[in-house]
């Protein structure tokens, strides 16, 4: 599967409990972005990487939300201390730099907070 | 100025019959307008997409209509079948980061 990949597909976690999400692209994209979904939305854009560089953050991103993508590969999405409206669908996609700039995204992380 | 609207928020369509979802946007930046397709469970998954210098886009049954002067786009499904019940999401997306503005989508239902 040659697609973007995303682990866990789902995540039930208590209150104040921290989680993390990994986020495999498609080879060779050099751009991931993470965007996070609620119910009956459209997906709203969280933060966008180029290579290993984190080059933009939405307001949206809390200082307990915190992403990384080391050596520019696959990314990780951390939230501490898990509110219930941390409550949502977490999507990452991945994209070329240049004239190709499809985004291509993947199955999500469904995250419940209790 | 960072908002796309979308409408209508839901759609009956008759098999056979054409869907018309439409979009519009403030922010003349915006260079790049990609529609999606989202199951229940899913991620979306790009349909086709269109950039301002064309005013139409078609790929098989999946037209864009493109108005630059109204910022306004469209999608046109002909021929829609069952299978094309899902919701829809227009987004405009363009500068340095390609970051997409989502729509609030508009949920297809295609009845036999």
């Amino acid at each position: 599967d040659t697609g973007v990949s995303q682990d866990p597909r789902h995540k039930i976690t208590k209150r104040g409990q921290n989680v993390t999400f990994r986020c495999d692209p498609i080879s060779e994209h050099n751009r991931l972005y993470w965007y996070r979904q609620t119910l009956g939305q459209g997906p709203e854009f969280l933060t966008y990487f180029q290579n290993e560089a984190q080059l933009e953050k939405s307001r949206l991103l809390s200082d307990r939300f915190s992403a990384e993508r080391p050596k520019g590969s696959f990314s990780t999405l951390e939230i501490q201390r898990t509110e219930q409206g941390d409550s949502a669908m977490y999507l990452c996609a991945s994209s070329l730099v240049g004239a190709r700039t499809e985004a291509f995204f993947g199955q999500g992380t469904r995250l419940t907070v209790v | 100025q960072q908002q796309v609207k979308q409408s209508p928020q839901s759609l009956i369509v008759q098999k056979g019959g054409i869907s018309i979802i439409n979009c519009a946007y403030e922010n003349t930046a915006f260079d790049y307008f990609p529609w999606y397709q989202q199951f229940p469970g899913k991620g979306p998954a790009l349909l086709i997409a269109i950039r301002p210098d064309v005013s139409e886009k078609k790929e098989g049954r999946f037209t864009i209509s493109f108005n630059k002067s109204a910022k306004q786009f469209s999608l046109h499904i002909m021929d829609s079948q069952p299978g094309d019940s899902a919701t829809y999401f227009c987004a405009a997306g363009g500068g340095a980061t390609n970051k997409l503005i989502f729509g609030t989508g508009t949920l297809l239902a295609v009845q036999p």
